[in-house]
């Protein structure tokens, strides 16, 4: 079956610090790819998603480039500010039917000081 | 627009008790998904719903859990007997259809469950 893998966390950076976040994922097909983030208090909410191999989705400042060779789908960001503190999910979907599901990873505290 | 919602956005029961648990989808969305999210297990799949074909069921964790969806729209969720693994914050989905592989799922502020 399907699963994601991420990072075991919890992260502390400081403000302006590059930010990685590591997602490996196993599949069968062609998934879509996602990283939703959960802000205090707040609803789960799509950051940002691939659909196909090489995509790059990209919001808010942060990236994640689809990559099939190595079943990755690396969370990145050029300098995190206080406010990009949040829980990430890393998440898969198939394409039809019962895989229209999404798999999520075990998600990721991220905690930025100033 | 209005988003997905539910309610209760809290519920406290005892154990042994049943609930129901309610999802108001985004209109016009075919596609409604339910999910769990508690501490030991991160978010966890349980059923879903796509037009009036059959619900899959492949993710509840047993036969005390029970869903369904009236109209195409709102849907509920049932937990029978309830236990004290039953305690997590339930999740409703919905999407436009599930055809597309890059559909978003919007999701609704979620019910909290305790089960003392």
């Amino acid at each position: 079956g399907n699963s994601v893998t991420q990072m075991e966390g919890p992260v502390t950076l400081s403000e302006e610090a590059f930010l990685t976040i590591n997602c490996t994922y196993t599949a069968t097909g062609y998934p879509s790819l996602f990283w939703y983030v959960q802000y205090p208090g707040e609803g789960l909410q799509l950051l940002l998603k691939a659909t196909k191999a090489d995509d790059k989705g990209s919001n808010k400042g942060f990236e994640a480039t689809y990559r099939k060779e190595t079943t990755s789908f690396h969370l990145e960001k050029g300098s995190v500010q206080v406010s990009d503190s949040a829980v990430y999910f890393c998440a898969l979907k198939g394409v039809t039917g019962a895989n229209s599901k999404l798999t999520f990873g075990k998600g990721i505290t991220l905690s930025v000081r100033p | 627009g209005a988003g997905v919602s539910q309610s209760p956005s809290n519920k406290v029961t005892e154990k042994g008790k049943d609930v129901e648990l309610r999802c108001d989808p985004i209109s016009g969305h075919t596609a409604l998904y339910w999910y769990r999210q508690s501490l030991g297990q991160g978010l966890e799949f349980l059923i879903y719903f796509q037009g009036n074909s059959a619900p899959d069921k492949s993710g509840l964790p047993s036969d005390r859990f029970s869903a369904e969806r009236t109209g195409g729209s709102v849907s509920t969720l049932t937990i029978q007997r309830t236990q004290q693994e039953d305690s997590a914050v339930y999740l409703c989905a919905s999407s436009l259809a599930s055809g597309s592989n890059g559909d978003e799922q919007f999701f609704g502020p979620g019910t909290r469950l305790t089960v003392l």
